[in-house]
């Protein structure tokens, strides 16, 4: 079956540090990938997406790159701030067509990420 | 503003009592989704339903039952059936067209307390 692994967290930085958080899934055929992030009480939103490999998806300095070689779809970002702080999800949605597995999003286990000032 | 609500924002229920979450969205979204989240953990799929008038088990519908009568509801019961009900409850949804690479949409959640 389809699975999303995170790395352990919770990571904890300083403003303005590097951030790489990996994620790596098991998966038929060709999935699309996803980064949400979640705040604090609130639901996820989409942070970045890849449907192919090779893809590189980007949004408000974070970036993350389809790597079919090596399943991988690692979370990056130069310099991080404190309103970064939050719980950021790997997900992927299959590949193939109709089935049990129909728009459903698998989702890695979240890794809570905190910076401080 | 096109998007997703749910209500309540939170919510306290009793032993044994049934309850249900409402979620609607006004994007125009064929396919909609039920979530659990726990502390520690991923989302899990409750159930998903791609039309009005049809739906589908998830990976842990036992204990829950929905509904989809309109296109823009889709409203999740908990019953006394669920063992452990007490959790964060996140409403998606989605378009079916180019569904394999459409992001999901989220609601901003429900935290059901079972006291």
């Amino acid at each position: 079956g389809n699975s999303v692994t995170q790395m352990e967290g919770p990571v904890t930085l300083s403003e303005e540090a590097f951030l790489t958080i990996n994620c790596t899934y098991t998966a038929t055929g060709y999935p699309s990938l996803f980064w949400y992030v979640q705040y604090p009480g609130e639901g996820l939103q989409l942070l970045l997406k890849a449907t192919k490999a090779d893809d590189k998806g980007s949004n408000k300095g974070f970036e993350a790159t389809y790597r079919k070689e090596t399943t991988s779809f690692h979370l990056e970002k130069g310099s991080v701030q404190v309103s970064d702080s939050a719980v950021y999800f790997c997900a992927l949605k299959p590949g193939d067509a109709g089935g049990t597995s129909y728009g459903k999003l698998t989702f890695g286990q979240g890794t809570i990420l905190t910076v401080h000032p | 503003d096109g998007g997703i609500t749910q209500s309540p924002k939170y919510l306290f229920r009793k032993e044994g009592q049934n309850v249900t979450l409402s979620c609607e969205q006004n994007l125009n979204h064929d396919a909609m989704y039920w979530y659990r989240q726990d502390p520690g953990q991923g989302l899990r799929l409750i159930y998903y339903s791609q039309i009005v008038n049809d739906f589908q088990k998830g990976d842990i519908a036992e204990g829950y039952s929905v509904s989809r009568e309109k296109k823009e509801s889709f409203p999740l019961t908990v019953t006394s059936a669920q063992k452990n009900p007490t959790a964060f409850y996140l409403c998606a949804s989605s378009p079916l067209l180019d569904w394999a690479y459409n992001e999901q949409f989220f609601g901003p959640g429900t935290r059901l307390t079972v006291l």
